[in-house]
């Protein structure tokens, strides 16, 4: 079974703060995505990577930044966290770039900024 | 980029087929149709996917119409642990845009 691994179930940061958010998967997958969750507006895409240190935006990019230097592992940055950035922020993995497979996504991190 | 329809919410009797509804009356014809859940404080669990032909898994069935312009996802025995959202998606899927565009879902209610 594929797994995606979040490295935070639920994080509490300041105003300010910057933060870091790990995402690990260990199928190999080509692409790992970044969304966050929030009530009534669904899941929403952030960035996405389809390689190795290649990134692309998503539908909300902003206040954020990614890393992505190894296969197996995206990071998702807020340079400098707000309060609107509280919420459930998901990552996501999937094998095939050209040909759609199923995305495959971890449990979630929980973010409050206070 | 295509928007899925779906009914707020469904309620299931425990044992029967919960047949959940989905309109996606703007897709195109490379587009798929993707299914998964979301358990309470889980991550979106895939279920099943198809382009124009009906698709049967271990967990459920996905039947999609002739046009294309709508689908069903079927789950032939619910049960207690089926109570999720369940969301519709049209995988808007190309070289540079492979990406999920997730709507609100329906949250089906599993009673027993």
């Amino acid at each position: 079974d594929v797994k995606v691994t979040q490295s935070s179930r639920y994080l509490v940061k300041r105003t300010g703060e910057k933060v870091f958010l790990e995402c690990v998967q260990d199928m190999d997958h080509e692409n790992m995505f970044w969304y966050r969750q929030d009530p009534g507006l669904g899941l929403r895409l952030i960035y996405f990577s389809y390689d190795v240190k290649m990134k692309e935006k998503g539908d909300i990019p902003e206040g954020y930044s990614v890393s992505r230097e190894k296969k197996e592992r995206f990071s998702l940055i807020l340079e400098s966290a707000s309060t609107n950035q509280t919420s459930m922020y998901l990552c996501a993995s999937s094998l095939a770039r050209v040909i759609p497979s199923p995305l495959h996504f971890g449990n979630g991190t929980r973010l409050t900024v206070t | 980029d295509a928007k899925t329809t779906q009914p707020t919410s469904m309620d299931c009797a425990e044992g029967r087929a919960a047949n959940l509804p989905c309109n996606h009356s703007t897709i195109s014809g490379n587009e798929y149709v993707y299914w998964y859940r979301q358990i309470h404080s889980q991550g979106p669990q895939y279920i099943i996917h198809g382009l124009k032909n009906n698709e049967t898994n271990e967990m459920a069935s996905l039947i999609i119409t002739e046009d294309r312009k709508s689908s069903t996802l079927i789950l032939p025995h619910a049960t207690l642990r089926d109570t999720a959202v369940y969301y519709c998606i049209v995988r808007v899927a190309g070289r540079n845009t492979d990406k999920l565009i997730f709507g609100t879902g329906t949250r089906l209610q599993v009673f027993p």
